[in-house]
């Protein structure tokens, strides 16, 4: 079974600060994603990467980076944590049409 | 604009009956769409898949069609349980895109 593991359930930050969210996939896969997820607006893309080192933007990557330096792992960071970017984030990693998502982390920015 | 709609309020079933979700999609030209269940804090989980050349694709108790022209997808579930219960997103994949375009999602209750 596909196994995408994010570092963190639930995070709790202050406005200003730094925010790493980490994920991992397990097996080999070319095409990672970060998504995050509010009511009634769904799942939308932040950022894709298709290779090491190669990513694109989504359709909200706007305040957010990511970084992609080893395959099985793909990094979103807040540069500036604030308040509407409290969120759930999800991780995914695509093997043929299919994402694989991890459990998500539940971001509160304070 | 492009859009992918799906019904906001909860469908709301009895047990053994079949539930019916309704994906609908403007302005785009899907190579296949795809359904995803999702439970409370947890990831979506990919259920099914189908192209734009078929028109139903079935999965145990599953079923989903695919009108290109009525630019719709519903998604069956027979002889529903309580453990059906989630939310059901579909999402749409472009030939052209790495993107895969996901509806905001159907809550789903099954009552026993």
């Amino acid at each position: 079974d596909v196994k995408v593991t994010q570092s963190s359930r639930y995070l709790v930050k202050r406005t200003g600060e730094k925010v790493f969210l980490e994920c991992v996939q397990d097996m080999d896969h070319e095409n990672m994603f970060w998504y995050r997820q509010d009511p009634g607006l769904g799942l939308r893309l932040i950022y894709f990467s298709y290779d090491v080192k190669m990513k694109e933007k989504g359709d909200i990557p706007e305040g957010y980076s990511v970084s992609r330096e080893k395959k099985e792992r793909f990094s979103l960071i807040l540069e500036s944590a604030s308040t509407n970017q409290t969120s759930m984030y999800l991780c995914a990693s695509r093997s043929y049409e299919k994402l694989f998502f991890g459990s998500g982390t539940q971001l509160s920015v304070l | 604009s492009q859009k992918i709609e799906q019904n906001s309020e909860a469908l709301n079933i009895q047990e053994g009956k079949t539930a019916t979700l309704t994906c609908n999609y403007t302005n785009y030209s899907p190579a296949y769409l795809q359904w995803y269940r999702q439970d409370p804090g947890r990831g979506p989980v990919f259920l099914l898949l189908i192209r734009e050349n078929e028109k139903e694709k079935r999965k145990e108790r599953l079923k989903v069609t695919f009108d290109t022209t009525l630019k719709q997808s519903l998604f069956h579930i027979t002889a529903s349980q309580p453990a059906d219960s989630a939310t059901y997103l579909c999402a749409l994949w472009m030939d052209s895109s790495y993107k895969l375009i996901f509806g905001s999602g159907t809550r789903l209750l099954v009552r026993p």
